[in-house]
């Protein structure tokens, strides 16, 4: 079964700053999608980033950006320019091609406060 | 465009209650989920839907129950509510393989 791992329970950051957000997981499959999500305290749930594993290439968005590192089942999420607005929870999730592709697997979640 | 609708937002049902969380998606979306959310767990499925009349079980399906009629409902049924039950419960949607799910806005749930 699959796993994904989420070590950072809180972040913090000032404004403007980077910080880097971590995930690992666990598959057997060689073909997958990875996510990124946040969620602020209105509850939605938003898609910041998706990244495909035969991409070798990292996603970004704007501000946001991944280190995918397939070898080592790693999918780090680094934001720049950090602003109020990014604080939220963020959620690293995982999902596969075939018998898994209906099914996202999500970390237990990475709370990230934002200071001025 | 209004996405994925739930409803309610929120409910507070008594212990062996009976009800419907609603999902509804205007976007021809093939797949649909249901999810839900505790305290330091991250969001469980519950149960899946990759068409029309086509239904299957999640990670944490026991004492729910789901159908899709149509492709734009998916109804989450609590037969006999339970206080572990008390959930925020999410619906999501997608359209292909290489789409995100879209989510809902979640419905907090209190069995008491």
């Amino acid at each position: 079964a699959q796993t994904v791992t989420q070590s950072q329970p809180e972040m913090s950051v000032q404004e403007a700053e980077t910080v880097t957000l971590s995930c690992t997981y666990d598959t057997s499959e060689s073909d997958y999608y990875l996510f990124w999500y946040k969620q602020p305290p209105s509850r939605q749930m938003i898609l910041v980033i998706r990244q495909e594993a035969y991409k070798q290439q990292n996603a970004t968005e704007n501000r946001f950006s991944v280190n995918f590192q397939k070898a080592a089942k790693s999918f780090s999420l680094k934001i720049s320019d950090s602003q109020l607005g990014d604080a939220a929870m963020y959620f690293c999730a995982y999902r596969g091609f075939t018998g898994t592709a209906s099914k996202l697997t999500f970390g237990t979640g990475t709370r990230l406060q934002v200071t001025l | 465009n209004a996405g994925v609708t739930q409803t309610p937002k929120f409910q507070v049902l008594k212990t062996g209650q009976s009800m419907t969380l609603q999902c509804a998606q205007d976007m021809n979306h093939e797949y649909m989920s249901w999810y839900r959310q505790d305290p330091g767990m991250g969001l469980r499925l519950i149960h899946y839907s990759v068409g029309a009349g086509i239904t299957d079980q999640g990670e944490v399906p026991n004492g729910y129950n789901v159908s899709r009629s149509t492709t734009e409902d998916f109804p989450l049924r609590l037969l006999s509510a339970a206080p572990s039950q008390t959930s925020v419960y999410f619906c999501a949607s997608r359209k292909g393989q290489g789409d995100g799910y879209t989510f809902g806005s979640g419905t907090r749930l209190t069995v008491v």
